[in-house]
């Protein structure tokens, strides 16, 4: 079975710092992958997504992430975060044709301080 | 994007109770699941509602404890049954394939998710 790891569980980084968290997976075959965000108090909400084509997509807020088959990563990157950005960040992968279930990892909280 | 609910949004209960938890989305979709958050932990799948049959439950969650149904294509329940203090959780609704035409929403291929109930189990 597929599984999805996390590194960094807390991250505390101050406004204007940039940002990568670490995510890899564990599957030889296609996938989809995802990062999904929840800010405090709120639901999941879609960042960005990689299908197929270009390695490195583009979500909202600024945030990117690349993925780097021969990793199996898909990291998360913002040159600049900022305050709004404390939230937590989840990665999820799906194999395609593997019933659109989708594995997440264990999240990473990130913080940012003023 | 869909836009979905889940009723109730929190819920404190009993040990040996059960309780059913709603999911409604704004537009028929194909696929409907339900996941588990528990304290500390990511997200779980419990299992896929299928509409019109049976739902497909993951390794290690089964039909007696979780039944789930799901009667169209906008509408699905949850049933968290004889809880125990160990089911005390976020039960997160996600749907995914949007039909789209006549609600006015493009098709889409990733998982939306509503705002989850959070069950308490004394």
């Amino acid at each position: 079975a597929q599984s999805v790891s996390q590194h960094n569980h807390h991250v505390i980084l101050s406004e204007a710092a940039s940002l990568e968290l670490g995510c890899n997976y564990s599957y030889g075959g296609t996938v989809n992958l995802f990062w999904y965000v929840q800010y405090p108090g709120q639901h999941l909400q879609l960042l960005l997504k990689y299908f197929s084509g270009d390695p490195l997509v583009k979500g909202i807020k600024g945030f990117e992430a690349e993925f780097i088959k021969s990793k199996f990563s898909f990291n998360l990157r913002k040159p600049s975060v900022q305050w709004s950005d404390t939230a937590e960040y989840f990665c999820a992968v799906r194999i395609t044709g593997g019933g659109n279930k989708l594995t997440f990892g264990t999240g990473t909280q990130l913080k940012v301080e003023l | 994007s869909a836009v979905i609910s889940q009723k109730p949004s929190r819920d404190i209960c009993q040990r040996g109770t059960s309780l059913t938890i709603q999911c409604q989305v704004d537009s028929q979709v194909t696929m409907m699941f339900w996941y588990r958050q528990q304290p500390g932990q990511s997200l779980t799948l419990i299992a896929t509602a299928n509409q019109g049959s049976e739902a497909t439950y993951e390794s290690g969650f089964v039909i007696d404890k979780f039944p789930i149904s799901r009667p169209n294509l906008t509408f699905s329940t949850l049933t968290v049954s004889n809880m125990s203090p160990e089911d005390s959780s976020i039960y997160l609704c996600s749907v995914e394939g949007s039909l789209g035409l006549a609600g006015g929403h493009p098709p889409y291929n990733e998982q939306f998710f509503g705002p989850g109930t959070r069950l308490t189990v004394l």
